[in-house]
């Protein structure tokens, strides 16, 4: 399979321990972003990457998120302190860029903080 | 990037047609229409997206209106596959970051 992954696809963790995900993009793709979903709602885009580059960050990135993508492939993103507000969907995906880019997403992974 | 305004909600037969509206009446020249869909539980997959004029892929039609303040989305041969939340998204066509604004979407129910 070539799509986008990601790992894991459930995690459950307690109040206040620190989580990692991982997103693996589509080979080639320079550009990756993230988003969250909560339930009943779309998705809310939360950071985005041109090669290692982060380049934006939304108002829903607090302090205690933080992503990389080191060497312009996989990428991590973080969240410190884990409050039961972060349970959601985080998803990732990523593309080629230019102006009529086409993102395409991975599967998810499911946080539920207790 | 403009709004977009869907039904929340349409029931489709199976084996019949689904047309899913959008209005995106504040479009601007260099905006793209994009179309994904939700199955419970996974990912946003991409549907079909288009500028100006009508697309067709293996997955579905865009129909845009000519001023482009409105587009439809058809499904042609509807299957219980089909059912999902379908997103209507207006993006600007940049070289910068062009993250997606999803909105709430319709919920398509197809029906046996």
């Amino acid at each position: 399979d070539t799509g986008v992954s990601q790992d894991p696809r459930h995690k459950i963790t307690k109040r206040g321990q620190n989580v990692t995900f991982r997103c693996d993009p589509i080979s080639e793709h320079n550009r990756l972003y993230w988003y969250r979903q909560t339930l009943g709602q779309g998705p809310e885009f939360l950071t985005y990457f041109q090669n290692e580059a982060q380049l934006e960050k939304s108002r829903l990135l607090s302090d205690r998120f933080s992503a990389e993508r080191p060497k312009g492939s996989f990428s991590t993103l973080e969240i410190q302190r884990t409050e039961q507000g972060d349970s959601a969907m985080y998803l990732c995906a990523s593309s080629l860029g230019g102006r009529g880019e086409t993102q395409y997403f991975g599967p998810g992974t499911r946080l539920l903080v207790l | 990037d403009a709004k977009t305004t869907q039904p929340p909600s349409m029931d489709c037969a199976e084996g019949r047609a689904a047309n899913l509206p959008c209005n995106h009446s504040t479009i601007s020249g260099n905006e793209y229409v994009y179309w994904y869909r939700q199955i419970h539980s996974q990912g946003p997959q991409y549907i079909i997206h288009g500028l100006k004029n009508n697309e067709t892929n293996e997955m579905a039609s865009l129909i845009i209106t000519e001023d482009r303040k409105s587009s439809t989305l058809i499904l042609p041969h509807a299957t219980l596959r089909d059912t999902a939340v379908y997103y209507c998204i207006v993006r600007r066509g940049s070289t910068g970051a062009n993250n997606l604004f999803f909105g709430t979407g319709t919920r398509l129910t197809v029906i046996p």
